[in-house]
């Protein structure tokens, strides 16, 4: 079954620490992966997306097949990065090109 | 370029009452979905569709019902309101079925 694992449902770093958002994934196939982005009260917004190796705002995600992992990082944490953040995967067979998501990680940056 | 608009942006119901969330999106995109969105459950999608005149059942759909006879719409129907769907909800697009553009989001609240 396709799954998306996030492990810490809460995560608080000082400003300036480097943050590493955990994320792994249950699928036999090619995966496909996002990190989505949610400020206070605001919509879901795209951060990143596995098959284009971007780096947004700092963060960074690499896909890590052997370890089903695609974990967000960035070097030194803002406060503005404080949101949460969600994890997906394309959903495969029904529902196909839906997203599954993780439970989500509240990011906490503290000055 | 509204992208994706959502209304109400907030909504309270009696327990029984029906009411229909509109979603509606400018940017030509064939699929078009709804997740809601509950604390520690992440996002669970309810509905979508791939095109005007499809839709299809998402992982949580019992309760609530979607049509699609336009590109740009796609309006979610509660039909009977219990308090099990107090939630937020969110209406996606995309052209791809890979980035998501979502919406701001409406907050039910059913009493």
């Amino acid at each position: 079954a396709q799954r998306v694992t996030q492990p810490e449902k809460l995560l608080s770093v000082f400003k300036g620490a480097p943050v590493e958002l955990k994320c792994n994934y249950s699928y036999s196939g090619s995966p496909e992966l996002f990190w989505y982005v949610q400020y206070s009260r605001q919509r879901l917004q795209l951060l990143l997306r596995h098959i284009s190796r971007e780096s947004i705002k700092g963060f960074t995600a690499d896909l890590n097949k052997g370890e089903t992992s695609f974990h967000l990082k960035k070097p030194f944490a803002q406060e503005e990065d404080s949101a949460m953040y969600y994890c997906a995967l394309k959903r495969y067979g029904g529902s196909q090109g839906n997203l599954i998501f993780g439970k989500g990680t509240k990011l906490s940056v503290k000055p | 370029n509204a992208g994706v608009t959502q209304t109400p942006k907030f909504q309270v119901l009696k327990t029984g009452q029906s009411m229909t969330l509109q979603c509606a999106q400018d940017m030509n995109h064939e699929y078009m979905s709804w997740y809601r969105q509950d604390p520690g459950m992440g996002l669970r999608l309810i509905h979508y569709s791939v095109g005007a005149g499809i839709t299809d059942q998402g992982e949580v759909p019992n309760g609530y019902n979607v049509s699609r006879s336009t590109t740009e719409d796609f309006p979610l129907r509660l039909l009977s309101a219990a308090p099990s769907q107090t939630s937020v909800y969110f209406c996606a697009s995309s052209w791809d079925s890979y980035g998501y553009t979502f919406g701001s989001g409406t907050r039910l609240t059913v009493v």
